[in-house]
């Protein structure tokens, strides 16, 4: 079973470029999830997917970022225009279910270098 | 609010010792628990969860964490640590109605030969 795909793995930008990132869930994986992980800081939630419907995004800065999810399989994140806290590695990650018991898997991330 | 700390941000072990991660968290309900383990330019993969029934769970790579509720604590444990153990660890709580992950700032283990 492939696993989720994440593209590219690595991006460099200045500060006010804009950039976008690309994600494809598990096969069948109904609920997909926007992670933003800063160095040496656990993943924070950016937001979360059920089908191609919003389920939580009250971590997501609005002015800047937003993200889709057409037909409810692949997921693009956009930043626009980018500042340097922006640099980060953006995890993707899809699960089965929403609920508490669905186990999330994850990508191997696309590292953000904002100069 | 739902929180979890990891009280060590670094530990270094060497090679054969037996390792234990910390892990506490706030949950008002009962607790969705999850060690996570990333090795450099990698995704996070699962080690073992916790949702209900016996409170010591055995994983993948020989990992095993202990839920005790009186001390909300789900340390990671492993009895003898091997070299391909060096990684970032993150325990985290999930929220029972939206599957949102709330993890720990995570745990560097460095294994020494």
């Amino acid at each position: 079973e492939a696993g989720v795909a994440q593209s590219p793995r690595y991006k460099i930008i200045e500060k006010r470029q804009s950039v976008a990132f690309w994600c494809n869930p598990i096969s069948g994986h109904a609920t997909l999830y926007w992670y933003q992980q800063i160095l040496g800081q656990g993943p924070k939630l950016l937001i979360q997917f059920q089908n191609n419907g919003v389920v939580d995004d009250s971590q997501l800065p609005k002015d800047r970022f937003s993200a889709e999810r057409l037909k409810g399989v692949d997921s693009t994140l956009k930043i626009q225009p980018a500042k340097l806290e922006d640099s980060a590695v953006y995890l993707c990650a899809s699960s089965l279910t929403s609920g508490g018991q669905g186990t999330q898997y994850f990508g191997p991330g696309t590292r953000l270098t904002v100069l | 609010a739902q929180s979890v700390t990891q009280p060590d941000i670094h530990i270094t072990v060497s090679e054969g010792a037996s390792l234990e991660l910390r892990c506490n968290y706030s949950y008002g309900a009962t607790p969705y628990l999850f060690w996570y383990v990333q090795s450099p330019g990698q995704g996070l993969q699962l080690l073992l969860k916790y949702f209900s029934g016996d409170t010591l769970v055995q994983g993948i790579k020989g990992f095993e964490a202990e839920f005790k509720r009186s001390q909300s604590s789900f340390n990671l444990r492993k009895p003898s640590v091997h070299w391909s153990d060096a990684a970032e660890y993150f325990c985290a709580v999930v929220s029972s109605n939206t599957g949102k992950l709330i993890f720990g700032q995570g745990t560097t283990l460095q294994v020494k030969p």
